[in-house]
């Protein structure tokens, strides 16, 4: 496609539910990159995928949270029994190379518009 | 371990007027520094990264390793400036694979 599509764009959810929230990268990009964005602050490193290798997840703040990306295409950020502090805009971004420390400037990243997940 | 630090929050300026957007980072190795922009209603997007050492929309940002310092430069503000701008940091020690951000500053143009 021609950008980074995540959807939905907008997210109620009462407290309890499970919530999915989808990510379709730029077709051919390598990387992919899942952000949590809450009010006021900035984009807060969850996962990050290498086609379908889930490379690093040190940022997924419970385990109720789980991400993948089974095609190494279109990827899914799952989040179980919301809470109240989930509630965030949750960005997508890819890159075409794959990272590595010696892969200077291969590392731009394309936002998607960002799913708003409201939790009551 | 990785930080990005944006110690303003807001800054306001006149049109015309000098701008800088202060950027501080604390790392492990040889970093890759970025600025990204965020304009009203669009997406987050790069304006420039420090390897490119180039000037975007009349931005510049230059590197500075002995203040590890990465702050965003331009001499005559616009009023279409006005956005919220994110410094970033990615490579270094184990974080290779991830972008850190700041927390932003919002630049507020006045006319």
């Amino acid at each position: 496609g021609a950008g980074v599509s995540q959807s939905p764009r907008y997210k109620v959810a009462k407290r309890g539910q499970d919530v999915a929230l989808r990510c379709d990268p730029i077709s051919g990009h390598v990387s992919l990159f899942w952000y949590q964005q809450a009010l006021g602050q900035g984009p807060e490193f969850l996962t990050y995928f290498q086609n379908e290798a889930q490379l690093d997840k040190s940022g997924l703040p419970s385990d109720r949270f789980f991400a993948e990306r089974p095609e190494g295409s279109v990827s899914t950020l799952k989040i179980q029994r919301t809470q109240q502090e989930d509630s965030a805009v949750y960005l997508c971004a890819s890159s075409l190379l794959p990272r590595s420390l010696s892969d200077s400037g291969a590392n731009v990243l394309t936002f998607g518009a960002g799913s708003r997940l409201t939790v009551l | 371990a990785q930080r990005v630090t944006q110690p303003e929050k807001l800054l306001s300026v006149f049109k015309g007027a000098p701008v800088e957007l202060k950027c501080n980072y604390s790392y492990s190795g040889s970093p890759e520094l970025f600025w990204y922009v965020q304009y009203s209603r669009q997406r987050l997007q790069l304006l420039l990264r420090h390897i490119s050492r180039e000037s975007i929309k009349g931005f510049t940002a230059d590197l500075n390793k002995g203040e590890t310092s990465f702050h965003l430069k331009k001499p005559f503000a616009q009023e279409e400036d006005s956005a919220m701008y994110y410094c970033a940091l990615s490579g270094g020690d184990s974080g290779g694979f991830k972008t850190i951000f700041g927390a932003g500053t919002r630049l507020f143009v006045k006319a």
